[in-house]
């Protein structure tokens, strides 16, 4: 069965201070990818990677980075949070496009809620 | 103005009732997902598509790719139902990344 984890459910933590997220998938996917939720404002991508070292901006990467080592493991890193940051953190993974350009479906973790005080 | 369009954002439902979720885009596309995410936060991908029509059980999801719309249907709707339905496009050929429309939070009461 396929499968996304997260470090955390549930994250408190203070101004200031660096933030790890963890994100692992058991699917040998190539593709993963940091979103944030937000009320209103839906998903929107913070970072892509689509190799093992290799990354991407995606539309809000402001105040965060990522870090790829290994293919099975994405990890978003806060470097001083702040609290507009306090939001639902989902990564998810996906096989890359194939030659015919065929695109896959995204399989999600089950979110980390982050609070930021 | 936001690239892609959900309506109704919130729906209310009797159970056995017909529910039908609009997703609107404004530029082409190469593939269209509707998700589904329970409260608590998981999400999982209902369906993707390009073109016509597709169907699981009692759900359905159409695409019309010159009128730029999407639609997803459930027949004889159920309080297990009740989800924020989310749609997400793919733009162009040559991404892995999606678009995502804010969600509809649909309630179905028994």
């Amino acid at each position: 069965d396929v499968k996304v984890t997260q470090s955390s459910r549930y994250l408190v933590k203070r101004t200031g201070e660096k933030v790890f997220l963890e994100c692992v998938q058991d699917m040998d996917h190539e593709n993963m990818f940091w979103y944030r939720q937000d009320p209103g404002l839906g998903l929107r991508l913070i970072y892509f990677s689509y190799d093992v070292k290799m990354k991407e901006k995606g539309d809000i990467p402001e105040g965060y980075s990522v870090s790829r080592e290994k293919k099975e493991r994405f990890s978003l890193i806060l470097e001083s949070a702040s609290t507009n940051q306090t939001s639902m953190y989902l990564c998810a993974s996906s096989l890359a496009l194939d030659i015919g350009g065929l695109n896959h479906e995204q399989y999600f973790g089950p979110g980390t809620r982050l609070t930021v005080t | 103005k936001n690239e892609v369009e959900q309506s109704p954002q919130n729906l209310t439902a009797q159970e056995g009732e017909f529910i039908t979720i609009n997703c609107s885009y404004s530029v082409g596309i190469s593939a269209l997902h509707w998700l589904q995410q329970h409260p608590g936060g998981g999400i999982v991908s209902l369906f993707m598509l390009s073109s016509g029509k597709k169907k699981h059980g009692r759900l359905i999801a159409t695409i019309n790719i010159q009128e730029k719309h999407s639609s997803l249907h459930i027949t004889a709707s159920h309080p297990r139902d009740s989800a924020v339905y989310i749609c997400a496009v793919r733009w162009g050929y040559n991404t892995d990344k999606l678009i995502f429309g804010t969600g509809t939070r649909l309630q179905v009461f028994p």
